[in-house]
């Protein structure tokens, strides 16, 4: 289930099952976002990406999509492994400005 | 791939000392970087952009006499806590850009006691 702490959503899932993680994203000019995984004490990690000429990408055991029209990214993470355990970032950009930070999730892996 | 190198990754100061953070891209040029501060459960806020040979741009809200940035060199951006106090402990990462894609240094754990 998803809970929201006292600065970062919780989302718990099973080991095995997919984990869908949302991000609502600022400014409508964005044309470029990226999602990012963080552990603890380390800094963001490259998931994928995604530009807004595009609504879906998908990678390895990952799937972005990007609705426009409400501003909403999300990404999809297939048969989630305790090793998935960590912070994930959406970060929008528009014209090479600097990436801007949404508020992020923490995913928990239930083994 | 792009390595950005950030050092130290963790550092103890005394409050009303300076610190000095480094970040290194290792295998490209990088004509701009980025310095994010965090807090603890907290986004990654954008704190300055560091312009090699030209003066840094601050988010509304930075001191840039207290957070001195100088990027003298393509591959080198420092940012300095200048009278460092507890209020500064905080996670800082740096990023630099290379091409459509940016790349983020390990961070840099900050304690002033």
């Amino acid at each position: 289930g998803e809970s929201v702490g006292l600065h970062l959503p919780t989302l718990s899932v099973q080991e095995g099952d997919n984990s869908i993680i949302n991000c609502a994203y600022s400014n409508s000019a964005s044309d470029y976002f990226i999602w990012y995984k963080q552990e603890s004490g380390k800094g963001p990690q490259f998931i994928i990406d995604i530009r807004s000429n595009m609504d879906k990408r998908q990678g390895q055991r990952v799937t972005v999509l990007l609705n426009k029209t409400v501003k909403h990214l999300s990404l999809q993470i297939a048969a989630t492994q305790p090793g998935d355990s960590a912070v994930y970032f959406c970060a929008e950009s528009w014209v090479n400005t600097p990436l801007v930070f949404g508020k992020g999730t923490r995913l928990s892996v239930i083994a | 791939g792009a390595v950005v190198s950030q050092h130290p990754s963790r550092v103890i100061c005394k409050s009303g000392t300076s610190v000095k953070i480094e970040c290194r891209s290792l295998d490209f040029q990088a004509t701009t970087m980025f310095w994010y501060r965090q807090f603890p459960k907290q986004s990654l806020m954008l704190m300055a952009t560091s312009n090699e040979g030209s003066k840094a741009t601050y988010e509304q809200g930075v001191e840039k006499d207290k957070f001195l940035i100088n990027h003298a060199s393509l591959t080198l951006s420092t940012l300095t806590v200048t009278s460092a106090h507890p209020e500064d402990s905080s996670f800082y990462i740096c990023s630099a850009r290379q091409g459509v894609g940016y790349t983020f240094g390990s961070g840099t754990r900050l304690t002033v006691v």
